[in-house]
């Protein structure tokens, strides 16, 4: 069974440019996660998605950042417009419908924002 | 004061050797406790859940006191493979999808 995937794996850009982050969840799976570690900081939820709806979101830093998941299936996360402050590596986690505690992660994006 | 605390390390123990890892956390409306490990640039990975009895898997025990809000993870006979990050992680209480992560502790194992 596949893992969850995220896309890309790594991303430069310059401050004030847009990204956007993609996740595809496991196969099934309802519950979907966002964190972000930036350097030398412990790993900090973002927010939480039940199929298509937003659950909590009291973990997002701002309103540069846009979580979506259409259709109940992949997510994406944009950053506009992104700030130095951004940079970190941006986990995705699902966890299937009886369960949100045992959560998969998937390998994180890198984002480096210059 | 972060929400869950752990002993940044490094531990670095030889072979054969048993080591500890202790981890406080604030929330006492958490519900559920995690150790999770995470290899150098990679994603954490779940390594035992933490029950009030205490479990044991393998050469891995986990215990948890409630009344003290505090955790532990002990590794018996470490391998050279077991070097990584052991991150402590709570349930977020009140939020029940939110995870929350300590800033892990590094443990590097020696021949």
């Amino acid at each position: 069974e596949a893992g969850v995937t995220q896309f890309p794996s790594h991303s430069v850009i310059e401050k004030g440019q847009t990204v956007t982050l993609r996740c595809d969840p496991i196969s099934g799976h309802d519950n979907l996660y966002w964190y972000r570690r930036v350097m030398g900081k412990e790993i900090k939820f973002l927010l939480h998605f039940v199929k298509e709806s937003k659950q909590d979101e009291s973990g997002m830093p701002n309103n540069r950042f846009l979580a979506e998941r259409t259709g109940g299936t992949y997510s994406t996360l944009k950053v506009q417009p992104a700030e130095l402050e951004d940079s970190g590596v941006y986990f995705c986690a699902s966890s299937p419908p009886s369960s949100s505690y045992e959560q998969y992660f998937g390998p994180g994006t890198r984002l480096t924002v210059t | 004061r972060k929400e869950v605390e752990q002993d940044p390390g490094p531990f670095n123990v030889p072979e054969g050797a048993t080591v500890a890892f202790n981890c406080t956390y604030s929330n006492s409306a958490s519900q559920s406790f995690f150790w999770y490990r995470q290899d150098c640039r990679k994603e954490p990975k779940l390594l035992m859940s933490v029950y009030s009895s205490g479990n044991e898997d393998g050469r891995f025990t986990a215990q948890l006191n409630r009344a003290s809000q505090y955790i532990s993870l002990l590794i018996r006979d470490s391998k050279l493979s077991d070097s990584a990050t052991y991150l402590c992680v709570v349930n977020g209480g009140t939020s029940y999808g939110k995870l929350t992560f300590g800033q892990g502790t590094i443990l590097t194992v020696h021949p």
